[in-house]
């Protein structure tokens, strides 16, 4: 079992709508969590970046994290053709090196319809 | 804004073949992280490097290296290269902050490695 479970979808959407990813994790010792957007072929794309229980809103995106649950989510907003992507969580910890390597789930592939 | 450089960003090589990735994190960022992606995988971490000495180290196969030089650039080496390491490589960066928090990871635009 994966340590962050990620639904890898597709998942399709009509243009407007309020697009809802998310994601559970499994490790205790993480304790960071990003939303990344990766294009075809391309580099993942920083979204949202909390260490922290509750909401985090950046323009349209607004990450939710749940530490007790361990659920991680992301809303997107009037959503758009643009934002049809592979949507990564990930989550990562602090050893002793502090410079830990990031934990991905699988991705959900995301249509927005026009 | 300046991102993160990596070079090739393709590459073909044929099987039992060497290859060098390089990756030339944000300016002023000091670590630097590899990973890997196959096709319709998502990345899987290799190693990372803090201040030139190895920090974390996930999948990496033995016969993959890398290093971080002084100027904060890293190289991954890959010998004996195998059809199943076809794949996107990910190099990101990131900054240690005030109080010893670091900051996120900043991706790549990647090396796509075709092993024939």
């Amino acid at each position: 079992q994966k340590e962050v479970e990620q639904d890898p979808g597709p998942l399709s959407v009509p243009e407007g709508a309020i697009v809802s990813l998310n994601c559970t994790y499994s490790n205790s010792a993480f304790q960071y969590f990003m939303w990344y957007r990766q294009y075809s072929r391309k580099g993942p794309e920083l979204l949202m970046y909390t260490y922290s229980s509750g909401n985090k809103e950046d323009g349209r995106f607004t990450a939710q994290v749940d530490k007790s649950s361990k659920y991680i989510s992301l809303f997107i907003r009037d959503s758009q053709p643009s934002d049809s992507a592979t949507y990564l969580c990930a989550s990562g910890g602090y050893s002793g090196g502090g410079a830990d390597g990031l934990t991905f789930g699988k991705g959900t592939h995301l249509i927005i319809q026009p | 804004a300046a991102g993160v450089i990596q070079s090739p960003r393709h590459l073909i090589k044929e099987k039992r073949e060497t290859a060098t990735l390089k990756c030339y994190p944000i300016p002023r960022h000091d670590t630097v992280y590899w990973y890997q992606q196959g096709p319709g995988q998502d990345p899987q971490f290799l190693i990372s490097f803090y201040e030139k000495m190895q920090s974390d180290k996930g999948s990496i196969p033995d016969r993959f290296s890398a290093q971080q030089f002084s100027d904060y650039h890293s190289e991954l080496n890959m010998s004996s290269l195998e059809l199943g390491d076809s794949a996107l490589y990910f190099c990101a960066s990131s900054s240690r902050l005030a109080g010893g928090a670091r900051d996120t990871q900043y991706f790549g635009p990647g090396t796509r490695l075709t092993v024939l």
